[in-house]
Parts: C-alpha cells; structure tokens; sequence
C-alpha cells in the first residue's frame, strides 16, 4: 500500500505568518509529486507539480522543494493572507503507472485577519 | 474556473437508487480521471480513461460502479443500487497526454448524499 502522509493535518495562523507544510511520500518508484490547493466549493488548484531531487518552485508568496532519496517535500506560505484559507493536498505518482495521483489527507490553513 | 465542470453540484438520493454523475473535462485533454473523496480522507482514484477507452479501474470501483466516455469527451459515473458507505465527493479531472508529469485539471466534484 503507497501512502502518502501530510502535517500538520491543520493550522491556525495569523495573518502575515508564515507557515510551511510537510507531505511525506515512498521514495522508491518516484515519477512525480503534486500540490494542490482546494478552497471550498472551488475546483482543486494545480500549485506545482515536482519531479527531480532538489526541485524548488515559487509562485508569489508560495514556494514547494523536493527531496526524492528521502521521501519528503515543503510547502511554504511566506506572510499568509486571509486568502490562502485552503486545504492543501500533496499527491505523487508512481513510475509506471497510468498517472493516477495518490494523495495525502491535507493540511488545512485557517488564516485569521 | 479550471474548465473542468460536474454536474450535478450535489445530489441527495434515497439507498437503493441509482445515480450518475457527468463530467465535462476540457475539450483537448484525451485523459479522464476520476476520484473519491470521502470525510476525513484525501482524494481517491477510482477509473482513468485515455480517449474513449477505460485503461484502468481501482479496486474501490465495485461491481455497482460503472464509468463510460463515449466518443473520448464528456464521461459519466453511475452508481446502482446507492448504499450509505457511498456518500463522498466525486471529482472528475482532466489532462493531455505528453512527455512531462501531467497536471490533472479538477472539476468542482459532485457531493453524494445517500440516505
């Protein structure tokens, strides 16, 4: 069975905080590792998507790195607004699989004004 | 708006009943997923379809489940027979085939009640 294990499984910041996640996944037959952002009744949102060892990705105040030997990547919210209220998933993919995505229980942020 | 829609948004049905889902993913993307969500989980897969062909099902899709993409566009998900365990989010994603890891664009998901 392949899990995928995120913490904390919820946060409480203030506004301007910053905060990081962690998601923690099998290390063995890597392909690809998600973050996803889910608001909701929205849609899931693609953040990034991560597929070599050492992979850094920044988009606005939110950035993700990736560790694929040890099983690991961070998301990281620098000075969190209102706005990122969300859940966020991390998923991976398996080598050789037909791409499904298997995915962690979230973090869920609640950032207070 | 991820150009992915559901329909219905929600859906509240009695045990017993059936029920079907449609998806409408974005028109170019020839890959269909569909996922499971139940409370207090994160998303399941249940069927991935490239075109109009079901490539792979998980064990959670039971024999009640059945999953169709007809002419590789719009999917439905019909689910005979409902029973309480059922009661989830259903999301329906779509991607293009390529070389690079492929992001899976999420519909909005249909939220199943069954009483």
């Amino acid at each position: 069975i392949l899990n995928v294990e995120q913490s904390p499984q919820s946060l409480h910041v203030q506004e301007g905080d910053s905060t990081n996640f962690t998601c923690s996944f099998p290390s063995s037959n890597f392909y690809a590792l998600h973050w996803y952002r889910w608001e909701t009744a929205k849609s899931p949102e693609a953040l990034f998507v991560m597929t070599l060892n050492g992979d850094e990705k920044k988009k606005g105040r939110i950035s993700a790195t990736l560790n694929t030997k040890e099983g690991y990547s961070y998301l990281y919210i620098k000075g969190s607004q209102p706005e990122d209220s969300a859940t966020y998933l991390c998923a991976f993919i398996t080598l050789g699989s037909q791409g499904n995505l298997i995915f962690g229980k979230g973090t869920k942020l609640s950032v207070k004004p | 708006d991820t150009g992915v829609s559901q329909d219905p948004r929600h859906k509240i049905t009695k045990r017993g009943q059936n029920v079907t889902f449609r998806c409408d993913p974005i028109s170019e993307h020839n890959r269909l997923y569909w996922y499971r969500q139940t409370l207090g989980q994160g998303p399941e897969f249940l069927t991935y379809f490239q075109n109009e062909a079901q490539l792979e099902k998980s064990r959670l899709l039971s024999d009640r489940f059945s999953a169709e993409r007809p002419k590789g566009s719009f999917s439905t998900l019909e689910i005979q027979r409902t029973e309480q365990g059922d009661s989830a989010m259903y999301l329906c994603a779509s991607s293009l085939n390529g070389l690079a890891p492929n992001t899976q664009y999420f519909g909005p998901g249909t939220r199943l009640t069954v009483l």
